[in-house]
């Protein structure tokens, strides 16, 4: 079936980096999405990578994708308070009728 | 205008009492859904519709009922809400003919059945 997981919380320090793993089932994943939601808003894409590939870079943000352990990862350098949210792993997957199945979402707290 | 409108934002309804969500969209996209975002359990999908006339249900549809008045609108119907049912509720949409199938998302209905 179709499952995305992450860690509920994570907490670092402002100017560090922060990364947010994600781990889902559906091998035949098309797209990988990274959401983000802050404290009273909908969600808003942040970013995405298509299956075939394996890094994509956009300022501050770092995606990975190892498909072989179906591990993704978000990278945030220098992290910002602006950056505090909660970040959803998401994956669209053709067997579901080109739904997207979302993860729990990440909390990132962000401490001076 | 946000390209996606929820209403109403925020609505406390008695257990047993029917209640509508509405949303609205600006983008024509045809693909539109309903999630609710429970804390810890993350957007769990609720109904979707690819247009007008196909409805389909979501992992979690019992309970709930749908609408799609026209391509641009899209209700959610709780017919006896019970408390369990108190979430945050968000309308999104999608065309399916950008590459990246990405999400617009309203900004959300905060629901309390007391």
């Amino acid at each position: 079936g179709e499952d995305v997981e992450q860690s509920l919380f994570l907490s670092v320090r402002e100017g560090d980096s922060s990364v947010i793993n994600c781990t889902y089932t559906d091998s035949s994943s098309t797209y990988l999405y990274w959401y983000k939601q802050e404290p009273g808003a909908g969600l808003q894409l942040l970013t995405y990578i298509f299956s075939n590939m394996d890094m994509k870079q956009d300022q501050r943000l770092t995606v990975l994708l190892n498909k072989k352990d179906k591990h993704l990862s978000l990278r945030i350098a220098d992290t910002q308070t602006g950056d505090s949210a909660i970040y959803f792993c998401a994956e669209s997957v053709y067997s579901s009728a080109s739904k997207i199945i979302f993860g729990s979402g990440t909390r990132l707290s962000i401490r001076p | 205008d946000a390209d996606v409108t929820q209403t109403p934002r925020n609505r406390i309804t008695k257990t047993g009492k029917r209640i509508m969500l509405e949303c609205s969209q600006t983008k024509g996209h045809d693909r539109m859904y309903w999630y609710r975002q429970d804390p810890g359990l993350g957007l769990r999908l609720i109904y979707y519709s690819f247009d007008v006339k196909d409805i389909n249900k979501g992992e979690i549809s019992d309970g709930y009922s749908v609408s799609r008045q026209a391509q641009a609108k899209f209700s959610l119907s709780l017919e006896s809400a019970i408390p369990n049912q108190t979430a945050l509720y968000f309308c999104a949409t999608s065309d399916y003919g950008t590459p990246d199938y990405g999400y617009t998302f309203g900004s959300g209905t905060r629901l309390t059945v007391v």
